[in-house]
């Protein structure tokens, strides 16, 4: 399958604890991007990635959040001292690089984690 | 904030056409109109886009207004497999997508 991957599917915390979350690209794409998803709403922009380089990040994602990307390839998401409004889908998409002033390349997501925190 | 408008829930018949309205008054004239759609459980996945012309492809139509400020998702035929959560989305080449609440699809058989 050479589809956007995320492990694990579901993961189950208790409050104060740290969780890590993996995504794995589309191996072509350069860009990859973590969005978190609450009931009823659309996915919120959280940070992405051009390589192994951060290059945004939003004033949602708090200190406790940190993302990597070493390689430039797969990506994790950790979450420290997880508190219960953490508990959210985190869902991870990546995309080739905008090179061309004409073009607005899509975004490919993958399942997302659903993270539970009690 | 998303910069569209769209209902918070439409219901279609099966192997009917669906036009699924999105307002974006405030478009700029580099913003791309996108549509996402998010099946149940799942991710969203890639609709359709355009910037000023009518676009076509395997999975929908997309009509975009003369000045830009509405445009509309059409399904040819709505099967069962459609009902999901659409969302049209504006954005700038370089800028992240921010999505709104979107509009449930319902397909009844």
């Amino acid at each position: 399958d050479t589809g956007v991957s995320q492990n694990p599917r579901h993961k189950i915390t208790k409050r104060g604890q740290n969780v890590t979350f993996r995504c794995d690209p589309i191996s072509e794409h350069n860009r990859l991007y973590w969005y978190r998803q609450t009931l009823g709403q659309g996915p919120e922009f959280l940070t992405y990635f051009q390589n192994e380089a951060q290059l945004e990040k939003s004033r949602l994602l708090s200190d406790r959040f940190s993302a990597e990307r070493p390689k430039g390839s797969f990506s994790t998401l950790e979450i420290q001292r997880t508190e219960q409004g953490d508990s959210a889908m985190y869902l991870c998409a990546s995309s080739l690089p905008e090179l061309s002033q004409q073009i607005s390349y899509e975004q490919y997501f993958g399942p997302g984690t659903r993270l539970t925190v009690t | 904030d998303a910069k569209t408008t769209q209902p918070n829930s439409m219901e279609s018949n099966e192997e009917e056409p669906v036009h699924l309205p999105c307002n974006h008054s405030t478009i700029s004239g580099t913003d791309y109109i996108h549509w996402y759609r998010q099946l149940p459980s799942q991710g969203p996945e890639y609709v359709i886009h355009g910037l000023t012309s009518n676009v076509n492809n395997r999975m929908a139509s997309l009509a975009i207004a003369e000045d830009r400020k509405s445009s509309t998702l059409i399904l040819h035929r709505a099967t069962l497999r459609d009902a999901a959560v659409y969302y049209c989305i504006l954005r700038d080449r370089g800028q992240n997508f921010v999505f709104g609440p979107g509009t449930r699809l319902s397909v009844l058989p």
